[in-house]
């Protein structure tokens, strides 16, 4: 198995841009989680879909952060207008909800975003 | 919601000693307990996990334990190798009743000294 696949790797952008990171789960999983990572705060979780479905977003920060997912193999998260303070590191991770012992949450290499 | 600490944040080991990583937790529903090791530049990897209905895990030279009544939970590293320098993280969730969300500790940056 490939992993959970994340793209970009790396985005450098100017402040004001859109921006879009992608993810692909782990073929079968049916839970995805999207997270933020900086020094300052660690691994934050901002969104968390099950089925395709989002179950809690309650850690998006703001309004300019929003997130989709159009079928089970992908995921977008999009910031717009992207600021500064933005920038970290994303993970993507994934799970299988269909059996207990195999909740283990699966995290791909990331995307490191640097806001200009 | 859940609050995971975890201690210390920086450990430096000489190769060969062991290393020890504490957390506690604060919601007693919590019954999943999983350790990932993140290298630089890559995304955090399961090393070993724990449930609530067992006390000791161990996998070769990792072993995480429990306490549910005191509510903290540690993973010991003996025979440290220079690879295993890395940033160390606890979590703690409750599924399937917290829809398998989990919380994680701040994280422990470990070096091995060779």
């Amino acid at each position: 198995d490939a992993g959970v696949i994340q793209s970009p790797r790396h985005e450098v952008t100017e402040m004001g841009q859109e921006v879009t990171l992608r993810c692909k789960p782990i073929s079968g999983h049916n839970s995805l989680f999207w997270y933020r990572q900086t020094m300052m705060r660690g691994l934050e979780l901002l969104i968390y879909f099950n089925n395709n479905v989002p179950i809690d977003d309650s850690g998006m920060p703001e309004d300019r952060f929003s997130a989709k997912m159009p079928n089970a193999s992908f995921s977008t998260l999009k910031i717009q207008p992207s600021e500064p303070r933005d920038s970290a590191v994303y993970f993507c991770a994934s799970s299988s909800e269909t059996d207990f012992s195999t909740d283990t949450q699966y995290f791909g290499p990331g995307t490191r975003l640097t806001v200009l | 919601g859940e609050n995971v600490e975890q201690h210390p944040s920086t450990l430096s080991v000489q190769e060969g000693d062991s290393a020890v990583i504490k957390c506690t937790y604060s919601d007693s529903a919590s019954n999943y307990f999983p350790w990932y090791k993140q290298e630089l530049g890559k995304g955090p990897q399961l090393i070993i996990d724990i449930r609530s209905n067992v006390g000791e895990k161990k996998d070769q030279r990792i072993a995480v334990t429990l306490n549910k009544t005191a509510k903290h939970f540690s993973l010991h590293i003996t025979e440290t190798q220079p690879e295993d320098s890395a940033v160390y993280f606890c979590a703690a969730g409750s599924p399937p009743s917290n829809d398998y969300k989990l919380s994680f500790g701040a994280g422990t940056t470990v070096t091995v000294r060779a």
